[in-house]
């Protein structure tokens, strides 16, 4: 079975250009969670889609940061303008069923963006 | 809100020698409880779960039981090997219906031979 599929793997922008990411989830996945991981700390949940609608995107930054999942199969996450602190791994996992708590989460393997 | 409190490494440990890595949490009502892993190079991955109080999650050697009396769910293995050098993060998951999972921080080990 594919695992969960991101790229890019890196990317390096300088600050006030926009970058993009590509989610490709395991198969049959109705959930997809994009998060962010800074250095030395946990990831933290920026945006959970059920099929294609959003569940929860309370921690999404909406000024800059943006998320679609047409057809309720691959994602996309942007972020327009970038800033400096936004410089983090950029983690996709998938679940399969609906988001109860206690379905187990498969990650990707990031994607390093750097922001100079 | 949830939060999770896990100790700060990095942990350096010969091979053979026991593991603990600590893990404390804050919830209300009754969350499920995870260890998630991460290899170098590659993404996260789940290592163990218990979802209710008293239950105790395995795999791969590793254990982790489900303490609500003290809020824990401390990580332990017998005999490190090598190949568990690895970041290990403790998350939780709030009870009643969607509960977005809250991570810890991480806490880095390295087993040498």
């Amino acid at each position: 079975e594919a695992g969960v599929a991101q790229s890019p793997r890196y990317k390096i922008i300088e600050k006030r250009q926009s970058v993009a990411f590509w989610c490709n989830p395991i198969s049959g996945h109705a959930t997809l969670y994009w998060y962010q991981q800074i250095l030395g700390q946990g990831p933290k949940l920026l945006i959970q889609f059920q099929n294609n609608g959003v569940v929860d995107d309370s921690q999404l930054p909406k000024d800059r940061f943006s998320a679609e999942r047409l057809k309720g199969v691959d994602s996309t996450l942007k972020i327009q303008p970038a800033k400096l602190e936004d410089s983090a791994v950029y983690l996709c996992a998938s679940s399969l069923d609906p988001p109860s708590g206690t379905d187990t989460q498969y990650f990707g393997p990031g994607t390093r963006l750097t922001v100079l | 809100g949830n939060s999770v409190t896990q100790m700060e490494g990095p942990v350096t440990l010969s091979e053979e020698a026991f593991l603990t890595i600590n893990c404390t949490y804050t919830a209300t009502g009754y969350p499920s409880l995870f260890w998630y892993v991460q290899y170098p190079g590659e993404g996260l991955q789940l290592l163990l779960k218990a979802t209710k109080a008293d239950d105790k999650g395995s795999n791969k050697g590793f254990e982790a039981t489900y303490r609500k009396e003290t809020t824990s769910f401390h990580l332990e293995k017998g005999s490190v090997q090598v190949s568990d050098s690895a970041v290990y993060f403790c998350a939780l998951s709030g009870s009643g219906g969607y509960q977005k999972v809250t991570f810890g921080i991480g806490t880095k080990l390295q087993v040498i031979p």
